[in-house]
């Protein structure tokens, strides 16, 4: 079954303790990107990737960071996570290259409660 | 003023009607994207559009690039249609900017 997975679904930290929010996709996209989603505020983009090696900020890069070292995986690690970082992250791919033309795949979503 | 603004904010209606929500959008696109959150909080894509209309079962989606607009109309509307409603805007070939959405409820 053609899936964007995130893991964990669901978790609750402390201010400094630095943690990763797995993405993985078994589509052999070449885009995937990072999402917050806030009351108010809606989705808003993190990072994206148009490939392997290739990674670029979005609009609410800071306090974040990624990496993408294989086609299939994108992680999002907060290194010293705050209180303001709470909020539902979600992990989308889309096929081509050149950008998300086509139809995103989005994950399940990740709820982030920093204490 | 955000790039991207839909209306309405919400939206509440009798099954049956007939619905149309709104975006638009002040800059350049390449693409507009129509999704649908569930209330249990998943996201699937509903339409991906450059131009003119599209249509999938009861769901259309019409753009105006002229105009930067477009809409998501709901024919014959179900309970089950009652989820969010997310217009976002493809800047280029990799930026994307989200309306804030437009939260449905069809009453039985």
């Amino acid at each position: 079954e053609a899936q964007v997975t995130q893991n964990p679904r669901y978790l609750i930290t402390v201010t400094g303790k630095k943690l990763t929010v797995t993405c993985s996709q078994n589509m052999n996209h070449e885009y995937m990107s990072w999402y917050r989603q806030d009351p108010g505020l809606g989705l808003r983009q993190i990072y994206y990737s148009m490939n392997v090696e290739v990674t670029d900020k979005g609009d609410v890069p800071e306090g974040y960071k990624v990496s993408r070292k294989e086609k299939r995986n994108f992680p999002l690690i907060l290194e010293s996570p705050s209180p303001n970082q709470t909020s539902l992250y979600f992990c989308a791919s889309s096929l081509v290259a050149s950008g998300p033309t086509y139809e995103q795949y989005f994950g399940p979503g990740t709820r982030l409660t920093v204490t | 003023k955000n790039e991207v603004e839909q209306s309405p904010q919400n939206l509440t209606a009798q099954e049956g009607e007939f619905i149309t929500i709104n975006c638009s959008y002040s800059v350049g696109i390449s693409a507009l994207h129509w999704l649908q959150q569930h209330p249990g909080g998943g996201i699937v894509s509903l339409f991906m559009l450059s131009s003119g209309k599209k249509k999938h079962g009861r769901l259309i989606a019409t753009i105006n690039i002229q105009e930067k607009h477009s809409s998501l109309h709901i024919t014959a509307s179900h309970p089950r249609d009652s989820a969010v409603y997310i217009c976002a805007a493809l800047i280029g070939d990799d930026k994307i900017i989200f309306g804030k959405g437009t939260r449905l409820h069809i009453l039985p």
